[in-house]
């Protein structure tokens, strides 16, 4: 266990509809990413938030967003679904130990767009 | 931009030794990660190399040289649930602090009896 989790697990729903995946990062860890991992992407990184603040982007779409609140948690919103953003949703965060050479993924979510 | 090159599959029996290579050509090099990830899961880290040489965790060691743009992942005592897609990840470090991972496309590694 990562100490990272990640709300919901599964998630199935239609193109053009939006979603909120949340996450919670390791009790003491500043840092949240997020990645998206499809069949034929491999792991993507999306973008990063230390306390608070965007820090990095990465490959992330326009149609979706992120932020991470006063109490670390961090949520990322996923609009006008299509197909193609079916994939596995992993949240990370570093920090704590080891500065930022470790990051630790939570389980992910599953996305289905039907 | 930023490429890493690494074996799509690797077999090997169990209780042998084997090496999974890594290329990367990025700016802004700050550090080369490895990730294990088995089907379904989450990636979980293995190591991480800021400089050159060699370190070594337990059953696990992984190798850098900067000048070659080079890395490799070397597993020793090969069990069955080393079976599972193997990682390589380039740290950049971004103006303003960001810290940003490129992963490599995976290795999958079958320990075969």
């Amino acid at each position: 266990d990562s100490g990272v989790t990640q709300t919901p697990k599964h998630l199935i729903t239609a193109t053009g509809q939006r979603v909120t995946l949340r996450c919670s990062p390791r009790s003491g860890d500043l840092s949240v990413y997020w990645y998206q991992q499809s069949l034929d992407q491999g792991l993507q990184f999306l973008i990063q938030y230390y306390n608070g603040e965007e820090r990095a982007k990465g490959n992330i779409l326009e149609r979706f967003s992120a932020q991470q609140f006063p109490d670390l948690h961090s949520e990322l919103n996923l609009s006008s679904l299509e197909l193609g953003d079916s994939a596995l949703y992993f949240c990370a965060s570093s920090g704590r130990d080891r500065g930022h050479n470790e990051q630790f993924f939570g389980p992910g979510t599953r996305l289905t767009v039907l | 931009g930023q490429s890493l090159e690494q074996p799509s599959e690797v077999t090997a029996v169990e209780g042998a030794i084997v090496q999974i290579n890594c290329t990367y050509q990025t700016s802004g090099f700050y550090g080369l990660s490895w990730y294990q990830q088995h089907d379904g899961g989450a990636p979980t880290f293995l190591s991480y190399n800021a400089l050159d040489g060699l370190e070594e965790t337990g059953r696990f060691s992984s190798f850098l040289s900067r000048s070659d743009s080079y890395g490799y992942l070397l597993l020793q005592e090969l069990q069955m649930k080393d079976s599972a897609s193997y990682f390589c990840a380039v740290r950049r470090e971004l103006t303003g602090g960001g810290n940003k991972l490129t992963f490599g496309t995976g290795t999958q590694l079958k320990v075969e009896l």
